[in-house]
């Protein structure tokens, strides 16, 4: 257990809708990673949140965008749903902004589209 | 642009003996390398890093090497035990500035078997 805790484990929509996945970071940790990993692909990154700024940004669509809370969980939602967005989104969280190779992963949300 | 490929998508060892995986990389400014390794339904869990000051890290039965003038590294598993089998992804930092400061790039991953 990473103690990143994601939000739902599985969720199947049909395009053109709209979903939010949730992540709680490990107890401390003030950044937040957003990555996707689509079949075939590397994990991207998408976005890092640290102590609720965001702080750097990878190859995020316009249709996603994220928010890290008060509480530090955040948040990646995902807009107008295509069959491409179908993958595996996982949460990684770090003590500081640029501990990102000390993060630990969730397990990870599988998103599929219909 | 693949600045971090793993071009092996899958790797079959028996048990016992070595496993070595490869990893390619383009972008001359990364400062740091990791291997994960991720079982199904699980998330990447780190395995072992070097920092590119270096070019061999070993920690236990887990090594890698790393060759600057060619942009490339490698995990060797000796001995490979099934227990081992699992996806293993490379990744690279760069701690420059831009939005691109302190972002893991991470290769497509390779499937390790090994069989008992």
């Amino acid at each position: 257990d990473s103690g990143v805790t994601q939000t739902p484990k599985h969720l199947i929509t049909a395009t053109g809708q709209r979903v939010t996945l949730r992540c709680s970071p490990r107890s401390g940790d003030l950044s937040v990673y957003w990555y996707q990993q689509s079949l075939d692909q590397g994990l991207q990154f998408l976005i890092q949140y640290y102590n609720g700024e965001e702080r750097a940004k990878g190859n995020i669509l316009e249709r996603f965008s994220a928010q890290q809370f008060p509480d530090l969980h955040s948040e990646l939602n995902l807009s107008s749903l295509e069959l491409g967005d179908s993958a595996l989104y996982f949460c990684a969280s770090s003590p500081t902004a640029t501990s990102e190779a000390e993060a630990f992963f969730g397990q990870g949300t599988r998103l599929t589209v219909v | 642009d693949q600045q971090v490929k793993q071009n092996s998508p899958s790797l079959s060892v028996q048990e016992g003996r070595i496993s070595i995986l490869n990893c390619d990389y383009t972008n001359s400014m990364f400062d740091y390398f990791l291997w994960y390794k991720k079982y199904p339904a699980e998330g990447p869990t780190f395995l072992i890093s070097i920092s590119s000051i270096k070019d061999k890290n070993e920690d236990g039965r887990f090594t890698v090497f790393l060759n600057k003038s060619a942009k490339h590294l490698s995990l060797h598993i000796v001995p490979s035990q099934p227990g081992d089998s699992a996806v293993y992804f490379c990744a690279a930092l760069s701690l420059a500035g831009g939005t691109s400061y302190g972002k893991l790039t991470f290769g497509q991953g390779t499937i390790l078997t090994v069989h008992p």
